[in-house]
């Protein structure tokens, strides 16, 4: 059972674009909603993160757009760079006893930023 | 400034041989977590470490063992490796926020 569900799979946006990367989940029970960016060869990164208490977080030229009645999470890229080429991962956290992050990801989408 | 090491990072093992994968953090993370990595799955949680001397199951936990050492160490092992497990593996910790990942051990099964 998915409970993440992230689209598309891939992803080509010209420079200066907006990307964007859609994820659903089915757990009430998740508190806590990060986005991964992970480059070849590397570890995936925590790019941006927000809680269900709010609707919209934006750092710089990256947004998450929260709906908690709809269970769907979003993240915009704006003004793309191809240094924004990467593969990212949208996550969900439910606790777990004990303390730990119990983060269930997506399948990531491969985002390749066209010169 | 290491974070997350991981070693080795690549390894090649024919089926049925046994491996440890070795993790160690210096943030003096409480939690510590292994994951894989395949092509078009994301990440699946094997197994974790709330704290030191605790280890649970995670999403896809057969065929591995775990140790958490120390609060620093927290190793995965592969008693019988099976071309199944051709995959990359994620040592990650945290305290109480956002997850810290190594840069993964590839590792193949032949």
């Amino acid at each position: 059972q998915q409970q993440v569900k992230q689209s598309p799979q891939s992803l080509i946006v010209q420079k200066g674009g907006i990307s964007i990367i859609n994820c659903a989940y089915e757990n009430t029970a998740f508190d806590y909603f990060p986005w991964y960016q992970q480059f070849p060869g590397k570890g995936p990164a925590l790019l941006i993160a927000i809680r269900p208490d709010v609707s919209e977080k934006k750092e710089g030229r990256f947004t998450i757009s929260f709906n908690k009645s709809a269970k769907q999470f979003s993240l915009h890229i704006m003004d793309s760079q191809p240094g924004d080429s990467a593969t990212y991962f949208c996550a969900a956290r439910a606790r777990i006893l004990g303390g730990a992050d119990g983060l269930t990801f997506g399948k990531g989408t491969h985002l390749i930023i066209q010169p | 400034n290491a974070g997350v090491t991981q070693t080795p990072k690549f390894q090649v093992l024919k089926t049925g041989q046994s491996m440890t994968l070795q993790c160690a953090q210096d943030m003096n993370h409480n939690s510590m977590y292994w994951y894989r990595q395949d092509p078009g799955m994301g990440l699946r949680l094997i197994y974790y470490s709330a704290s030191e001397g605790t280890t649970d199951k995670g999403e896809v936990p057969n065929g591995y063992n775990v140790s958490r050492l120390n609060k620093r160490e927290f190793s995965l092992r592969l008693e019988s490796a099976a071309p199944s497990q051709t995959s990359v593996y994620f040592c990650a910790s945290s305290e109480l926020g956002p997850l810290h990942f190594g840069n993964g051990t590839r590792l193949t099964v032949t």
